[in-house]
């Protein structure tokens, strides 16, 4: 079965503006998380949504947001960029909401801000 | 707050040589321990992971795993490597009494495979 697509796979933006990236699960799989990938500061968790609703959240600040719809797909925003959001942004899916799921992640998208 | 440390940032090996990539992990909660690979300009695929049962873990690719409580570490090896295996290694950490998925994880350790 597909794997997790997101779209756009790169794209740059100018420091202001916003940004909107979407995630298509594995079929089936219920719970997607993002992820911010960067040199500097490694891998570090987002947030998480399970049935539409967020349920867990990393610490970044307001500007970024997500949601998930009813077919389990879900979208991050980034708004205001800034210099520093530059990063490899993954989502990752699982069937369930357990901490001994497996997570299936996408290629990511490649944002940067200039 | 958990947190985890890899060890070293690269390891040069050469090919059929054998490797280790370590990992410690600070928690005072039980957790899961996970490692995962990503292959350059692709997302992170799961190696193997620990959740409970006998210590070694096996996994993909002639992976394998030995969680040590006493010692918090998580220490991947492979016996023998190959070209292929070429690519960043994650260690990650989920803690056992949390909802959800969430995953902290290392630096990353970079594998380079040498022939």
């Amino acid at each position: 079965k597909a794997g997790v697509t997101q779209t756009p796979r790169y794209l740059i933006k100018t420091r202001g503006q916003q940004v909107t990236l979407s995630c298509s699960p594995i079929s089936g799989h219920r719970s997607v998380s993002w992820y911010q990938q960067t040199p500097g500061q490694g891998l570090q968790f987002l947030f998480e949504y399970f049935s539409e609703t967020q349920r867990n959240k990393g610490n970044f600040p307001g500007r970024f947001s997500g949601r998930q719809f009813s077919n389990s797909r879900s979208e991050m925003n980034v708004s205001t960029l800034e210099l520093g959001d530059s990063a490899l942004y993954l989502c990752a899916s699982s069937a369930d909401f357990l901490p001994t799921g497996e997570l299936f992640f996408g290629e990511g998208s490649r944002l940067t801000v200039l | 707050a958990q947190s985890v440390t890899q060890l070293d940032s690269q390891v040069p090996v050469f090919e059929e040589a054998p490797v280790e990539l370590r990992c410690n992990y600070s928690s005072s909660v039980s957790v899961y321990l996970f490692w995962y690979v990503q292959y350059p300009n692709q997302g992170l695929q799961l190696l193997l992971k620990y959740l409970s049962g006998s210590t070694l873990v096996k996994g993909i690719n002639g992976f394998e795993a030995e969680f040590n409580k006493s010692q918090t570490s998580f220490h991947l090896r492979k016996p023998s490597v190959h070209i292929s295996d070429t690519a960043e290694y994650f260690c990650a950490v989920s803690d056992r009494g949390q909802y959800g998925n969430k995953l902290v994880f290392g630096a990353g350790t970079i594998l380079r495979v040498k022939s």
